[in-house]
């Protein structure tokens, strides 16, 4: 079974609109952290967000909050007031595995969404 | 910071051809994580560093891939025999260990093999 979904494999928004980006995600560990990345053309991937598994709050970043639903295992992604430099691939990402209290630390991550910011 | 820095950038070779990537992490970091993406897909996890010890590897790292990471700072990732299905984009992070672990990635390195 897949760990990280993205159903969406293409997104369009209008410049300075909301947009929500899904990911669910899948584990039997009690303790996992999950991450969004943004990777524009350019290749790079550009941290966004973090959300760890016993988190109260949603986590908030500028305009990126995520919408974090434990019980039904997403973990979505909110970019508000859209930019035209926001266009770009997203990938959802997570990161399971505490031994010992170490992390194992390898991220799994989805197969991306591509947005498109419109003017 | 400077962030995670790849060399080289692009690399070309021919199949049967060697080839050698180096990736500099973030100076205080001491974990060094290296992923292979191919077009349209997410980043997959390759092999894991802490220090200089090796700690996980995928099935993905056939025989013919090797990394290391000799004194705890820069690590190489070397392909040996490259083959077309090699051609992908390699990603190296690094993080250090605290709660929330968040990974920085670098630039990349593209391989493409003829």
């Amino acid at each position: 079974a897949q760990k990280i979904t993205q159903t969406q494999p293409g997104m369009f928004v209008q410049e300075k609109e909301a947009v929500t980006l899904d990911c669910t995600y899948d584990t039997s560990d009690p303790s996992y952290g999950l991450f969004w990345y943004k990777q524009p053309s350019s290749g790079e991937m550009i941290f966004l967000i973090y959300q760890g598994s016993y988190d109260q709050q949603n986590a908030t970043e500028g305009r990126y909050s995520l919408n974090f639903q434990k019980a039904r295992k997403s973990a979505n992604l909110v970019i508000s007031a859209s930019q035209l430099g926001d266009s770009a691939m997203y990938f959802c990402a997570m990161r399971e595995g505490f031994a010992g209290g170490t992390s194992y630390g390898k991220l799994t991550f989805g197969q991306g969404t591509i947005l498109t910011v419109h003017p | 910071d400077t962030g995670v820095s790849q060399n080289p950038r692009h690399k070309i070779t021919k199949r049967g051809q060697n080839v050698t990537f180096r990736c500099d992490p973030i100076s205080e970091h001491n974990r060094l994580y290296w992923y292979r993406q191919t077009l349209g897909q997410g980043p997959e996890f390759l092999t894991y560093f802490q220090n200089e010890a090796q700690l996980e590897k995928s099935r993905l790292l056939s025989d013919r891939f090797s990394a290391e990471r000799p004194k705890g700072s820069f690590s190489t990732l070397e392909i040996q025999r490259t083959e077309q299905g090699d051609s992908a984009m390699y990603l190296c992070a690094s993080n250090r260990q605290a709660s929330t672990d968040t990974q920085y990635f670098g630039p990349g390195t593209r391989l493409t093999v003829l």
